[in-house]
């Protein structure tokens, strides 16, 4: 089985400039996850989807991110203009989104720098 | 609100000596917990998780935790460590009063380094 799909793997644009990621979850996965890593901490959550409803997007910064995700299958997270502070590891999760089946399952992160 | 405590940053054992990571969490009720463990440039692998039952978790890699309540803790153990178990280790909390642990709140983690 084929685990979550994340691109690109390494992203390196100058401040100011857009900036999109894309994740496939795994197939059949309900609910999908973009969470932000900072340098030595872990990750915090952005938005989360049920399908393709976007029901959880309260730590997201609306001002410049936004995200989508069309038929309810992959997501686009996007930053448009990026900061310096924007540099991160963006991972994408996702999880069958039963009851009793609550694991997240990771895929291996876009690396953003700003420069 | 759920958080997570992981008080060391750092931690250095020698090969083939025991393991322990130490995870205190914040919440109204009994929560779900997990350790997730995460490799260099890799995402985040589960090792065990907590929902209800017994305490005491077993995972893979020969990892095993204790939910204690008394003490707002979930400790990671592993009894004799191997120089690939290397990695930042992290716990998470997560909300169940949504009915599902969607909502994970993570700890800052803690990096472990193995010597030989």
């Amino acid at each position: 089985e084929a685990g979550v799909v994340q691109s690109p793997r390494y992203k390196i644009i100058e401040k100011k400039q857009p900036v999109a990621f894309w994740c496939n979850p795994i197939s059949g996965h309900n609910t999908l996850y973009w969470y932000r890593q900072n340098l030595g901490q872990g990750p915090e959550l952005l938005i989360r989807y049920e399908n393709e409803e976007a029901v959880d997007d309260s730590q997201l910064p609306k001002d410049r991110f936004s995200a989508e995700r069309l038929k309810g299958v992959d997501s686009t997270l996007k930053i448009q203009p990026a900061e310096l502070g924007d540099s991160a590891v963006y991972l994408c999760a996702s999880s069958p989104g039963l009851v009793g089946e609550e694991e997240q399952f990771f895929g291996p992160g876009t690396r953003l720098t700003v420069l | 609100a759920q958080s997570v405590t992981q008080p060391d940053i750092h931690i250095t054992v020698s090969e083939g000596a025991s393991l322990e990571l130490r995870c205190n969490y914040s919440y109204g009720a009994t929560p779900y917990l997990f350790w997730y463990v995460q490799s260099p440039g890799q995402g985040l692998q589960l090792l065990l998780k907590y929902f209800s039952g017994d305490t005491l978790v077993q995972g893979i890699k020969g990892f095993e935790a204790e939910f204690k309540r008394s003490q707002s803790s979930f400790n990671l153990r592993k009894p004799s460590v191997h120089w690939s178990d290397a990695a930042e280790y992290f716990c998470a909390v997560g909300a169940r009063e949504t009915g599902t642990a969607s909502k994970l709140t993570f700890g800052t983690g803690t990096r472990l380094q193995v010597t030989l």
